[in-house]
């Protein structure tokens, strides 16, 4: 069965520093794809990245980092420089084309202090 | 990415009563799904809905309690009958990117939400 472990329930840093959110996988399947998403306060859900597991090249974004390691089974996400707009819930998401949905983890409570 | 807006944006209800929370799609998707987070949870799927067919329920969950609809290819509501305090939650709807074609393969992307207050 799919499962994601996000074994930081909550992080504190100071504005600039940088931090990364952990993520652990479980699957069964050799095809699958892993995800991150922001939860802002206001609620929304958007769309940061989509990584499938033939492809562990680790990508950079502007402040935004994702090291992705089979071997280890994480998904890690790193904010250089953090700022204060980036505080907010992080999820980690799982999908498994034969199970036809993602499973989430149960989220990282990003805040950054001024 | 598709754009996706839900009605209402919030509301707080009696308990016992029922809320219809509508889903549109600017562009027509094969399915859509709903997910319920309860405060300071994660998300849990509700339900996958795909157009023409009964939707087809998570563990937990049952059409009684939470009866989808899904008339066509850029619409879909959810209903949370019979509610009561435990049903506060956020209640989302997301479709599935077409990027590959293939299902289970693509990015899912969110409505904005539905903040949801049984007294």
């Amino acid at each position: 069965a799919q499962k994601v472990t996000q074994a930081q329930t909550e992080i504190s840093v100071v504005e600039k520093e940088d931090v990364t959110l952990d993520c652990v996988y479980e699957t069964r399947d050799t095809t699958y794809y892993l995800f991150w998403y922001k939860q802002p306060p206001s609620g929304e859900l958007v769309f940061l990245i989509r990584r499938n597991s033939f492809d562990e090249q680790n990508e950079i974004s502007g402040r935004y980092s994702w090291n992705f390691q089979k071997s280890t089974s994480s998904f890690n996400f790193t904010i250089t420089a953090s700022q204060v707009v980036d505080s907010a819930v992080y999820f980690c998401a799982l999908s498994e084309p034969f199970y036809q949905k993602v499973t989430f983890g149960i989220g990282t409570k990003l805040q950054v202090i001024p | 990415s598709a754009v996706i807006s839900q009605k209402p944006s919030r509301d707080i209800c009696q308990r016992g009563t029922s809320l219809t929370i509508q889903c549109q799609v600017d562009s027509q998707v094969t399915m859509m799904f709903w997910y319920r987070q309860q405060p300071g949870q994660s998300l849990t799927l509700i339900a996958t809905a795909n157009q023409g067919s009964e939707a087809t329920y998570e563990s937990g969950f049952v059409i009684d309690k939470f009866p989808i609809s899904r008339p066509n290819l850029t619409f879909s509501t959810l209903t949370v009958s019979n509610m009561s305090p435990e049903d506060s939650s956020i209640y989302l709807c997301s479709v599935e990117g077409a990027d590959s074609g293939v299902i289970g393969t693509d990015t899912q992307y969110f409505g904005p939400g539905t903040r949801l207050t049984v007294l």
